[in-house]
């Protein structure tokens, strides 16, 4: 498997456009992670799906930012408008369910999509 | 909620022990992780503990749990210039789903 895949790696945009992040997770996982990593506030959980439906997005910071996932396959995420204060490197991580003895969880993390604000 | 806190910062000498803390508040932890971010990358996982060891050795790493403090230490012996990365202590929970980072410490390891 490649591994989770991001795109794109690295994002410039202007203050008020639109931005789309996109995460294919490794398949048969069915869970998926969007996080959001800044040198102020270190990583944070922004939304985590399981079997494609959104169970927590307690961590999305404000309307503007939304996340869909509307296959096992694939999922994005969404800031419309922007703002400089969104720039930040983003996550997709994705994991399933051990059972049975030793079922610790690994998630497996993209390598990050780069978003620049200006 | 939970938290998990590490200090930002540690530089050590090649060949060097390096000893990275993590401390966290929730007793109700199931495992704890440690993962290791290079420049540019992801996270990756590094090793993890049960939560009712005491130890896990493996290899030049040694995790330490002292779950009455709630105190979560990962040893690198032998350090090497290619440790140099991000390591993150994190919690996961009876309910498995989510996971709880700090926020990572910066392991600068000087030649």
């Amino acid at each position: 498997d490649a591994g989770v895949i991001q795109s794109p790696r690295h994002e410039v945009t202007e203050m008020g456009q639109e931005v789309t992040l996109r995460c294919k997770p490794i398949s048969g996982h069915d869970y998926l992670f969007w996080y959001r990593q800044t040198m102020m506030r270190g990583l944070e959980l922004l939304i985590y799906f399981n079997n494609n439906v959104p169970i927590d997005d307690s961590g999305m910071p404000e309307d503007r930012f939304s996340a869909k996932m509307p296959n096992a396959s694939f999922s994005t995420l969404k800031i419309q408008p922007s703002e400089p204060r969104d720039s930040a490197v983003y996550f997709c991580a994705s994991t399933t369910r051990r059972t049975g003895e030793g079922s610790y969880n690994e998630q497996f993390f993209g390598p990050g999509t780069r978003l620049t604000v200006l | 909620g939970e938290d998990v806190e590490q200090s930002l910062f540690l530089s050590v000498r090649e060949g060097d022990s390096s000893v990275i803390n993590c401390t966290y508040t929730d007793s109700s932890s199931t495992y704890l992780y440690w993962y290791k971010q290079e420049p540019g990358a992801g996270l990756q996982l590094l090793t993890y503990i049960f939560s009712n060891m005491d130890m896990k050795q493996d290899q030049r790493l040694t995790v330490l749990l002292n779950k009455k403090d709630k105190h979560l230490s990962l040893r690198i012996a032998d350090t090497q210039t290619g440790d140099s990365a991000i390591y993150f202590c994190a919690e996961s929970l009876y309910n498995f789903n989510k996971f709880y980072f700090g926020s990572g410490t910066k392991l600068n390891v000087k030649p």
